[in-house]
């Protein structure tokens, strides 16, 4: 079965700590796509990456940056420097088969702290 | 880069009555749309896939008579909360496919917080 765990709830920081939110999915694909996205208290989804299965290289985008393990597989997010602005509500999800609709995981609400 | 607008942002009806939600693709043309939903403090359900041209397919559990979705047109999804009641009160998001597009690149709306009192 398509599976997204975020099992991290909750987590506050004060600004410019370093944040790391797990994401642990299952899936029987062999080929697949990993999302993160992110939701500021205004609702609206921001897409932050797109990440094929077949790279399995961590990729680093500004303060942000990801790392991708097939082996176990998890796609964890990590914030260095964290800033008020980064507090929300950070989605990891996993399309579902061949298909676009996408299963999401529970969200982890970050809160940055000044 | 793509862009998904949703009409009204925010709607407050009263039990009983209905209420459409309108999801635009404003720069390209989605042969596939979505549609979650979200509970407070909870993470997006899918609760159906619009086809253009199509009758839209339903997720487990969502009822087909209660949330109507119509997708008339390349550019316009629409869903109707039918005879709403205070348990439908959440926020809804669409989000939509780029025709000429890979697979997967999906593009979400800023929501609509509905409420029904």
């Amino acid at each position: 079965a398509q599976k997204v765990t975020q099992a991290q709830t909750e987590i506050s920081v004060v600004e410019k700590e370093d944040v790391t939110l797990d994401c642990v999915y299952e899936t029987r694909d062999t080929t697949y796509y990993l999302f993160w996205y992110k939701q500021p208290p205004s609702g609206e989804l921001v897409f932050l990456i797109r990440r094929n299965s077949f790279d399995e290289q961590n990729e680093i985008s500004g303060r942000y940056s990801w790392n991708f393990q097939k082996s176990t597989s998890s796609f964890n997010f990590t914030i260095t420097a964290s800033q008020v602005v980064d507090s929300a509500v950070y989605f990891c999800a996993l399309p579902l088969g061949g298909y676009n609709k996408l299963i999401f995981g529970a969200g982890t609400r970050l809160a940055v702290h000044p | 880069g793509a862009v998904v607008s949703q009409h009204p942002s925010r709607v407050i009806c009263k039990s009983g009555t209905s209420v459409k939600i309108e999801c635009r693709s404003l720069d390209f043309q989605a042969t596939t749309m979505f549609w979650y939903r979200q509970f407070p403090k909870k993470s997006l359900m899918l609760m159906a896939t619009s086809n253009e041209g199509s009758k839209a397919t339903y997720e487990q559990g969502v009822e087909k008579d209660k949330f109507l979705i119509n997708h008339a047109s390349l550019t316009l999804s629409t869903l109707t909360v039918t005879s709403a009641h205070p348990e439908d009160s959440s926020f809804y998001i669409c989000s939509a496919s780029p025709r000429d597009r890979g697979l997967y690149e999906q593009y979400f709306g800023p929501g609509t917080r509905l409420t029904v009192t």
